[in-house]
């Protein structure tokens, strides 16, 4: 699987949006983009996913480029629940396992 | 519903002891996965079933870890010989489609090892 880049860390404001980018430029055509996060002491979590067009659910917005190289998660109101550890991975068609990263640590400010 | 559950939630254990981990998926969901997770680290993929087959086993660190699921649902993690390198958060998550078809996985809460 293509290999994913994102900040370390980011702050935001309670109550603000917050956009959490993740830079993938070796992803190919068949590489799927998903978001999972992770609260302190518990399991990641899914978030959100897609391919090429922009998806919205009822945690978050993903927004990919037009040339698929980026993609960012969109929060649209954080809260201090939203404070978590965000990975962006990159599955290819088929496979099975997700590959993590390190993530990024979203801090969020009352 | 019921979401993945897994026992026990933290384990003590002393170098050179066996010991097991229980994963119990959510009903339905044939697919199951086994990560391991280190501080300050990313779960790290350790094996697939689809049903009661290992169908990729890749990320086993060596031959003191197997794992079962003998009859497609819950899933058993060994361990021989525990070494203090092992202690980690073992991850287990179930889904119904596997993640390069869109699959979502659903991770239970961990169990927490510790090798003394």
């Amino acid at each position: 699987d293509a290999k994913t880049t994102q900040p370390n860390s980011m702050e935001s404001n309670e109550e603000e949006p917050v956009h959490l980018p993740c830079n993938h430029s070796t992803i190919s055509g068949t590489d799927y983009i998903h978001w999972y996060r992770q609260l302190p002491s518990q399991g990641p979590e899914y978030v959100i996913h897609g391919l090429t067009s922009n998806v919205n659910n009822r945690m978050a917005s993903l927004a990919i480029a037009e040339d698929r190289k980026s993609s960012t998660l969109i929060l649209h109101r954080a809260t201090l629940r939203d404070a978590a550890v965000y990975y962006c991975i990159l599955i290819d068609f088929g496979n099975e396992k997700l590959t993590f990263g390190t993530g990024t640590r979203l801090t969020i400010i009352p | 519903g019921a979401g993945v559950s897994q026992t026990p939630s933290n384990k003590v254990t002393e170098k050179g002891k066996y010991v097991e981990l229980r994963c119990d998926p959510i009903s339905g969901h044939t697919a199951l996965y086994w990560y391991r997770q280190s501080l300050g680290q990313g779960p790290e993929f350790l094996i697939y079933f689809q049903g009661t087959g290992a169908a990729d086993d890749s990320g086993l660190p060596n031959d003191r870890f197997f794992a079962v699921r003998p009859e497609g649902s819950v899933s058993t993690l060994k361990i021989q010989r525990t070494e203090r390198g092992d202690s980690a958060v073992y991850l287990c998550a179930s889904s119904l489609q596997v993640a390069g078809e869109g699959g979502t996985q659903y991770f239970g809460p961990g169990t927490r090892l510790t090798v003394l």
